[in-house]
């Protein structure tokens, strides 16, 4: 069964610090791997796409990573804001069903002024 | 601006009754999604459209009815045989273009409460 999971499930740090929130997959044939965001109430906003055949994406502070073999990824935010507060979600889908994707339950982000 | 809509953004409905989540896409994409969001967990599939007149079902489809008469428009029912329908229901949309993956936008969600 594919799955994607993310630990922890919350994670809180002061301004200005440098994190990795994981993401880790069930089967390696992964087709893409995403990076969202969603705050409270909100529906989600598409931070990073990773196409299989990648290793890593950025954008401005944020880098993604793709280790297929080990079935994780990684988002890197640097020099973290207290405006990056919110919860990040990964998803994944597998070139069996390339339209359908499996998120992840989140992890809840706080930075702290 | 181009995006997506959907509404209402708070919807309450009875027991037994049937209640329909509106979604408009104008971004020209052809594959439209609908997601349920339980508190503290991850988005679920519901139902998916590739294209106008075709639609199939998701992980949890039982409960919910889906139409797509126009490429625009998604809209979702949940029927009074869900039996626990309090959630955020999230609509998408995607192009369809397989060699470059499917950057998918979501729409700001509509919360659904059984009373």
């Amino acid at each position: 069964k594919q799955e994607v999971t993310q630990i922890p499930a919350a994670l809180s740090v002061p301004e200005g610090e440098n994190l990795v929130l994981n993401c880790s997959f069930t089967d390696s044939a992964i087709y893409n791997l995403q990076w969202f965001r969603q705050d409270p109430g909100k529906g989600l906003t598409s931070l990073l796409l990773i196409q299989s055949s990648q290793r890593e994406q950025t954008s401005g502070r944020l880098n993604a990573s793709l280790d297929k073999s080990s079935g994780r990824s990684t988002l890197y935010i640097a020099a973290s804001q207290p405006g990056d507060s919110a919860t990040y979600l990964c998803a994944a889908s597998w070139g069996d069903s390339s339209y359908k994707l499996i998120f992840g339950s989140g992890t809840r982000l706080l930075v702290r002024p | 601006d181009g995006g997506i809509t959907q509404s209402p953004k708070y919807l309450f409905r009875k027991e037994g009754q049937n209640v329909t989540l509106s979604c408009e896409q104008n971004l020209n994409h052809d594959a439209m999604y609908w997601y349920r969001q339980d508190p503290g967990q991850g988005l679920r599939l519901i139902y998916y459209s590739q294209i106008v007149n075709d639609f199939q079902k998701g992980d949890i489809a039982e409960g919910y009815s889906v139409s797509r008469e126009k490429k625009e428009s998604f809209p979702l029912t949940v029927t009074s045989a869900q039996k626990n329908p309090t959630a955020f229901y999230l609509c998408a949309s995607s192009i369809i273009n397989r060699p470059f993956g499917n950057t998918i936008y979501f729409g700001e969600g509509s919360w659904l409460t059984v009373v």
